[in-house]
């Protein structure tokens, strides 16, 4: 069975950091390309980033580029996403998806507020 | 940045009914169109990929048409654990997704 299991969210302050950490299981996880993909409270799905099966295209959208950084550690089975500089405007669910969001975790809250 | 516009933003449909949705791209994306359900507190599944081909498991009651910057959800019967918000999502030029249909009995 595949699953995707998230931890790392929580409540942070403006400015402040969070990493985000995704555990795969129930596949080949290093042959798969990987996504982080958000959704603020009461609103649509955002996508954040994109990593391939290599780390050898890593792609942001422009709304986080610069503060985020996606990495993946293959030998481990997981996908992780640093977040820095964040803002109220990061507040949401964060979900990790597999190639074409076939699969996707059950997200985890990241609240920023002071 | 390619723009998904869904419509209508809530549908209120009967059980047993047929439901249409519709997501129109800002400009072509071709057939890199996939569809998702989202109910309350889970995350989005996947319905519909590549604008017409349904996705492991998903019943045959949901169907999807389109190319270009024109695309459908069709749920020809619909059942009660259908009703959720449904999303599209272009693929042809990384990802966006549509605001979404909130698809609620009438």
């Amino acid at each position: 069975e595949v699953q995707l299991v998230e931890s790392g969210g929580g409540l942070v302050q403006p400015g402040g950091s969070l990493r985000l950490s995704c555990a795969a299981s129930g596949f080949t996880f290093s042959s798969y390309e990987m996504n982080w993909v958000r959704q603020a409270p009461g609103k649509g799905l955002e996508w954040v980033s994109y990593i391939d099966s290599r780390s050898s295209l890593i792609f942001y959208a422009d709304s986080v580029k610069g503060r985020f950084t996606i990495s993946r550690d293959n030998a481990e089975n997981s996908l992780s996403l640093q977040m820095n500089a964040l803002r109220d405007g990061d507040t949401a669910i964060y979900y990790c998806a597999t190639t074409s969001m076939t699969y996707w975790s059950q997200g985890t809250l990241v609240t920023v507020s002071s | 940045e390619i723009v998904l516009t869904q419509s209508p933003a809530t549908l209120s449909v009967p059980p047993g009914e047929r439901a249409t949705l519709s997501c129109r791209a800002s400009q072509s994306v071709g057939s890199n169109v996939a569809w998702f359900q989202q109910k309350p507190g889970q995350a989005p599944r996947l319905l519909i990929y590549g604008a017409s081909t349904r996705a492991t498991g998903i019943p045959a009651r949901f169907s999807g048409s389109g190319s270009g910057t024109e695309f459908t959800l069709t749920i020809s019967s619909l059942q009660s654990e259908d009703f959720a918000v449904y999303y599209c999502q272009q693929y042809n030029n990384w990802y966006t997704f549509g605001q979404g249909t909130k698809l609620e009995i009438k």
